[in-house]
């Protein structure tokens, strides 16, 4: 089944405890992103990734970081953790160029920072 | 640069009456829009998607949007609301140029009452 998975699917932490969000996808598709979706704000996107090793900053991408070593492959690691990064968190994936906005999301990712 | 409105964050109707559900873009480029749906506790799911070919374009569940470019919209309809449809909906812009940034609005709940 085509998918996008992410774990854990809650989370809740501490602030300053550094904590990692995975993101697998198996379509082979080239584009992924993060988002993030607090109420009344929509999704914004914090960083995407258009292929192997080539990443860039979305609209939020202060606190985040991202890594992107392998096609199937795109975690979000939030180093220092701070309570205004409480927020439901969502991986998308898409085939490429021209598509990109053909997204496949991922169940979301509920995370407390306390 | 490109945004999106959304015209109402809430919409009420009744089961078996007509939706209509609001949303204006602004782009420098041509561009892709899409709909998107997202049940409670659910990632998001593409709606329908318009790319530059027929202006009324129909998606899943029986939702339909129209591109009118003099207007700059792109409202989804739908002839008669079935409880299932409750769920919060989002317009999204993307312009046709590669691997471009999505722009989503901030959402519209429809409301479904029997």
């Amino acid at each position: 089944e085509a998918q996008v998975t992410q774990n854990p699917r809650y989370l809740i932490t501490v602030t300053g405890k550094k904590l990692t969000v995975t993101c697998s996808q198996n379509m082979n598709h080239e584009y992924m992103s993060w988002y993030r979706q607090d109420p009344g704000l929509g999704l914004r996107q914090i960083y995407y990734s258009m292929n192997v090793e080539v990443t860039d900053k979305g609209d939020v991408p202060e606190g985040y970081k991202v890594s992107r070593k392998e096609k199937r492959n795109f975690p979000l690691i939030l180093e220092s953790p701070s309570p205004n990064q409480t927020s439901l968190y969502f991986c998308a994936s898409s085939p490429g160029p021209g598509r990109n906005g053909e997204q496949y999301f991922g169940p979301g990712t509920r995370l407390t920072v306390t | 640069a490109q945004s999106v409105t959304q015209l109402d964050s809430h919409v009420s109707v009744s089961e078996g009456t007509p939706v209509l559900l609001r949303c204006n873009y602004s782009s420098s480029y041509s561009p892709s829009l899409f709909w998107y749906v997202q049940h409670p506790n659910k990632g998001l799911q593409l709606l329908l998607k318009y790319t530059s070919a027929a202006t009324l374009v129909k998606g899943i569940n029986g939702f339909e949007a129209e591109f009118k470019k003099s207007e700059t919209s792109f409202h989804l309809t739908k002839p008669s609301a079935h409880m299932s449809d409750a769920a919060e909906y989002f317009c999204v812009v993307s312009d046709r140029s590669g691997y471009s940034t999505l722009t989503f609005g901030k959402g519209t709940m429809l409301l479904v009452s029997p």
